[in-house]
């Protein structure tokens, strides 16, 4: 089955600079891989997402850029804002897995004054 | 607008007794599924529902059980609830079973086991 791992656990960056959270996953097979961004209590909502035919996405000021070649992908969010702060999950799903994601272990973000 | 509803928000029971939780959805969604997420974990999948056919992970213990009575609505049942029971649970629904499809997740019930 497909494993997803995230790195940093933990990410305090000072409010306006940036910060990258990194993912990495051990199916090749699989093609979708979404983030979401959980604050405390309550759910996680999705943030962005890419399929595996795209190496780069962006929304104002979060992206995520993918590398298949080295099974990895990263998600990237500038200009940081206290409202940032929260838990960020990545996850992968495979092709033929239907819609089944693995979750990541989660990175607890805090953006500081 | 509420799109994945979860009642209760806050569900404290007794080691043992038994506990439903509900789920209901105005997307029209086929898919319905339910994940445990416990403090500072990821969510982890219990089970899914592909319009009526149910879908068991093999981890998931037999203390839980669910029912989908229609489309809009999914129900969480906790036979025996034990200490390590205790946890959030969200719903989460997405418009299909394809491998791209989005998954949109409830606001979660926080269960208490005393």
């Amino acid at each position: 089955g497909e494993n997803v791992e995230q790195h940093p656990s933990t990410l305090s960056v000072q409010e306006g600079d940036s910060a990258v959270i990194k993912c990495t996953y051990s199916d090749s097979a699989s093609n979708y891989f979404p983030w979401y961004k959980q604050e405390l209590g309550k759910r996680p909502q999705l943030i962005i997402d890419i399929r595996s035919n795209v190496g780069e996405k962006k929304d104002q000021r979060i992206a995520v850029t993918l590398n298949k070649t080295a099974k990895h992908f990263s998600l990237h969010i500038t200009e940081t804002q206290p409202e940032d702060s929260a838990v960020y999950f990545c996850a992968a799903k495979l092709t033929g897995g239907g819609n089944k994601l693995t979750f990541g272990t989660g990175t607890q973000l805090k953006v500081e004054l | 607008d509420a799109m994945v509803i979860q009642n209760p928000r806050y569900q404290v029971t007794q080691f043992g007794k038994p506990v439903t939780l509900s789920c209901s959805q105005t997307l029209n969604h086929n898919v319905m599924y339910w994940y445990q997420q416990k403090s500072s974990q990821a969510p982890k999948l219990l089970f899914h529902y592909y319009d009526k056919d149910f879908n068991n992970e093999a981890d998931t213990p037999d203390n839980f059980q669910s029912r989908r009575p229609n489309t809009s609505f999914c129900f969480l049942d906790i036979r025996s609830p034990g200490l390590g029971d205790a946890a959030m649970y969200l719903c989460a629904t997405s418009r299909d079973w394809g491998a791209t499809d989005t998954q949109y997740f409830g606001p979660g019930t926080r269960l208490t086991v005393l």
